[in-house]
């Protein structure tokens, strides 16, 4: 069975504290690993897709890595405006459907 | 563009009562998602759609009913409102050419 572990649950920072959220994951075939933002009242906002291991994107503050087992969101010298939750997903080949993650809650205090 | 509307933002509903979220996209995209996502849980797959006239089930589509008559719209539909109904429901749509998925901003439903 397809299975999505964040960790942790919650990370308190202090603007400019670099630090990186787990994704631990268990998927048959990977179709993909997605990466995304949400911030409270609204719906995720895309950020990552990763296909095989080895693989990085970055997009300003952010990089995500990938291997056989985990992905990691690095933050790097995160501001204020980074808080927000995280939350990792993954498709396996067999089909369309996603399976999410319960979230990393990041705060980043100036 | 407006990318993924969905309506009412906010419902209160009554045990037994039934109601329709509506959810419409205007990028194109052939599938398209629903989702509910309860507190501390991750997002949950209720139904998803690979285009018009075709669905399927995803995780959780016990209670709820969806149809696909055209590529934009893709309602949501709740029969008999129960307790555990009462959460924010997401749709979601992505283009043939990639599985990232476009989300909505959410109809929070409490269900009493």
């Amino acid at each position: 069975e397809d299975q999505v572990t964040q960790s942790p649950e919650a990370l308190r920072l202090q603007e400019g504290e670099s630090s990186s959220l787990n994704c631990s994951y268990t998927v048959s075939g990977l179709r993909g690993l997605f990466w995304y933002r949400q911030d409270p009242g609204k719906g995720p906002e895309f950020l990552f897709t990763l296909y095989s291991a080895g693989e990085e994107k970055e997009k300003e503050r952010l990089k995500a890595t990938l291997t056989k087992k985990e992905s990691f969101l690095h933050i790097t010298a995160p501001k204020p405006e980074d808080s927000a939750t995280y939350l990792c997903a993954v498709q396996d080949t067999g089909g369309f459907k996603t399976i999410f993650g319960a979230g990393t809650r990041l705060f980043v205090k100036a | 563009n407006a990318g993924v509307t969905q309506t009412p933002k906010f419902r209160i509903l009554k045990i037994g009562q039934s109601m329709t979220l509506q959810c419409t996209q205007d990028m194109n995209h052939n599938y398209m998602y629903w989702y509910r996502q309860d507190p501390g849980m991750g997002l949950k797959l209720i139904y998803y759609s690979v285009g018009a006239g075709i669905t399927d089930k995803g995780e959780v589509p016990n209670g709820y009913n969806v149809s696909r008559s055209t590529t934009e719209d893709f309602p949501l539909r709740l029969e008999l409102a129960a307790p555990s109904q009462t959460s924010v429901y997401f749709c979601a749509s992505s283009p043939r050419t990639g599985p990232e998925q476009y989300f909505g901003p959410g109809t929070r439903l409490t269900v009493t």
